[in-house]
């Protein structure tokens, strides 16, 4: 069965730093992209940032203007474990944030998230 | 990429059929997914490619479109199909997610 849990929620006080995980399992972590999205309260789904699958996935990484420069992805395949590291963090970062399994590469499913996780609460407030 | 969903909120009876609508901003070919999402459970994929019925989804819901405009169906609505539905294009970056559409019950 394949699980997603996110970790590291918590309260920041604005300009502050926090690191979220996801911890994998139920397939192989080092086959797929995985990638981040959030949610305000009360508000609608973003999509925050993409990293590849495959043997050298560190090289494509994607973000939305909105947290380029401030957050970084990354993920450690021997621990079925991806990253999110926010820095500079703002009122307006305040959201749930889900890790998503995207579905399996050259396949029709690859444009589409199959597994999320239930989400991490990251506040930030003063 | 922008997407508009409509519509926004949406009352309807158990038993009912009811369409969703999803427009985008530019072309995406078929690279549009459907996702249902209910407090506090996972995100659940509903339909990829526009069309294709995830793995594990009752037959009652089917999507339809191309290109530009998109539809999700839902057959003979059932207690546990209210909830929020979401389109999302994977055409490209940055991916993007119509704003929504609230499907309660009448």
């Amino acid at each position: 069965e394949v699980q997603l849990l996110e970790f590291g929620g918590g309260l920041v006080q604005p300009g502050g730093s926090q690191r979220i995980s996801c911890t994998a399992s139920g397939f192989i972590f080092s086959n797929y992209a995985m990638n981040w999205f959030r949610q305000a309260p009360g508000k609608g789904l973003e999509w925050v940032s993409a990293i590849a699958g495959g043997s050298d996935n560190t090289k494509y990484t994607y973000y939305a203007d909105s947290v380029r420069g401030r957050f970084t992805i990354s993920r450690d395949n021997s621990k079925n474990t991806l990253f999110l590291q926010m820095i500079s963090l703002r009122d307006d970062d305040t959201a749930v944030y889900y890790c998503a399994k995207r579905g399996s590469f050259g396949s029709a499913s690859y444009y589409s998230f199959d597994y999320w996780g239930q989400g991490s609460l990251v506040t930030v407030s003063s | 990429i922008q997407l508009t969903q409509s519509p926004s909120s949406l009352s309807a009876s158990v038993g009912d059929r009811v369409t969703i609508t999803c427009r985008a901003s530019q072309g995406i070919s078929s690279y549009l997914a459907w996702y249902q999402q209910k407090p506090g459970k996972a995100l659940k994929l509903l339909i990829y490619g526009a069309s294709t019925l995830q793995s594990g989804v009752a037959s009652r819901f089917s999507g339809s479109g191309s290109g530009i405009d998109f539809t999700l169906t839902i057959n003979s609505l059932q207690p546990e199909d209210f909830a929020t539905y979401y389109c999302q294009q994977l055409n490209s970056y940055p991916i993007t997610f119509g704003q929504g559409t609230r499907l309660e019950i009448k």
